[in-house]
């Protein structure tokens, strides 16, 4: 069965620190990659897509990923991290044209004063 | 911009209710999908609807139907209510679901806790 693994559930750091979560997936044919970010108490955001082209895709918010192929991974970072960007963030894999969602389970970031 | 319009926001129902969520697209999008996100766990796809048809069906229970009208809203009709059932509904809306590039935008979600 297809999955997606988010590596960690929690993570907290202080404001200008540098932030990477892992994404890995599970499934051997063609996908599009997305991280979305949950604000509390409000709906998914999209921060960045992978379709093809450039590996390393650029997204909102000085958020960027990195798809690498052959580990079947798409890490998201952010150089220097700011209070704003404390929330939930979850990656997310489309494999077929339909377009459904396959969500890992989320990290939650808090970012420290 | 339009965004994806969920109603209502929050809703409270006993076991063995029935319970209603609506959902209204972004204007011109012909494709809709539901997903279910329980407490502290990410978001489940329920089932989507292209053009007014059902396109995918994900684990939705039985006790769940769902449909898309002719003005592409779409409605998540849910029936003896569960305690389990208590979750966060999101709605999302896309362009044309056949192509594989176009992105999804979320609606702030339904809360519904079942008493």
């Amino acid at each position: 069965a297809q999955s997606v693994s988010q590596h960690n559930h929690h993570v907290i750091l202080s404001e200008a620190a540098s932030l990477e979560l892992g994404c890995n997936y599970s499934y051997g044919g063609t996908v599009n990659l997305f991280w979305y970010v949950q604000y509390p108490g409000q709906h998914l955001q999209l921060l960045l897509k992978y379709f093809s082209g450039d590996p390393l895709v650029k997204g909102i918010k000085g958020f960027e990923a990195e798809f690498i192929k052959s580990k079947f991974s798409f890490n998201l970072r952010k150089p220097s991290v700011q209070w704003s960007d404390t929330a939930e963030y979850f990656c997310a894999v489309k494999t077929d044209s339909w377009g459904k969602l396959q969500f890992g389970a989320g990290t939650q970031v808090v970012v420290t004063p | 911009a339009a965004g994806v319009i969920q109603s209502p926001r929050h809703l409270i129902k006993e076991k063995r209710e029935t319970a209603t969520l609506k959902c209204y697209p972004i204007p011109r999008h012909d494709t809709v999908y539901w997903y279910q996100q329980g407490p502290g766990q990410d978001p489940q796809f329920l089932i989507s609807f292209y053009e007014k048809m059902q396109s995918d069906k994900g684990s939705i229970p039985d006790r769940f139907s769902a449909q898309q009208f002719s003005d592409y809203h779409s409605e998540l009709n849910m029936s003896s209510l569960e305690l389990g059932d208590s979750a966060l509904y999101f709605c999302a809306s896309s362009l044309t679901g056949l192509r594989s590039y176009n992105e999804q935008f979320f609606g702030p979600g339904t809360r519904l806790t079942v008493l």
